[in-house]
């Protein structure tokens, strides 16, 4: 079965510096997530990637998706105190037509002012 | 607003009784789904239905039920069979069931059982 690995399992971070996260399929990609959770709130839509070199951009949030399909990278400019939380990668588990989705474990961001 | 509620937020029950976590979405989303979260943990898929009065177990369904009567709402019942049922329980929904559309989260009810 498809799992997601999601490096690193926690960050902390000065304010105003660089930061990347990484997430590792073991199965090619067909969708690929980004949602941002607060601790014990539900999950907020970042980003979706589907094609293979693919990069989107939101304010200071970039993620990418290799030509391979199985990884993807959330790379966070000048990170602020509102960055702080658990990134989350999901992918679509069977690549047909479900819309189910896998999840790695989370990153834990702390941002320190 | 758009958007998908759940109820209550946190929610205690004595080991033995079943327990209903209520999911409403009112973004005429044709699919919803039932994840749950445990500590230091992924979303785990309990169940899911890509359309009204059908659906389909996930990864973990054992000791779990689903109604979907309608179009708005995924009720998830927990019963006595859930070997662990403390967890942290996301509902969702998206237009479509496909990957190519993504999932809207509610924000999510904090089941204890002691």
């Amino acid at each position: 079965s498809q799992e997601l690995e999601q490096s690193p399992q926690s960050l902390i971070v000065q304010e105003g510096k660089n930061l990347t996260i990484n997430c590792t399929s073991s199965k090619t990609l067909y969708g690929l997530y980004w949602y941002k959770q607060k601790y014990g709130e539900g999950l907020i839509f970042l980003m979706m990637l589907q094609k293979g070199g693919e990069e989107k951009s939101h304010e200071k949030i970039t993620a990418k998706l290799d030509e391979k399909k199985q990884q993807s990278s959330l790379h966070i400019t000048a990170s602020q105190p509102s960055h702080a939380g658990i990134y989350l990668c999901g992918a679509g588990n069977y690549g047909g037509s479900q819309g189910n989705l896998i999840f790695g474990k989370g990153t834990k961001l702390s941002v320190k002012p | 607003d758009g958007g998908i509620t759940q109820s209550p937020k946190y929610l205690f029950r004595k080991e033995g009784q079943n327990v209903t976590l209520s999911c409403e979405q009112n973004l005429n989303h044709d699919a919803m789904y039932w994840y749950r979260q445990d500590p230091g943990q992924g979303l785990r898929l309990i169940y899911y239905s890509q359309i009204v009065n059908d659906f389909q177990k996930g990864d973990i369904a054992e000791g779990y039920s689903v109604s979907r009567e309608k179009k708005e709402s995924f009720p998830l019942t927990v019963t006595s069979a859930q070997k662990n049922p403390t967890a942290f329980y996301l509902c969702a929904s998206s237009m479509s069931p496909s990957e190519s559309y993504e999932q809207y989260f509610g924000p999510g009810t904090r089941l204890t059982v002691t």
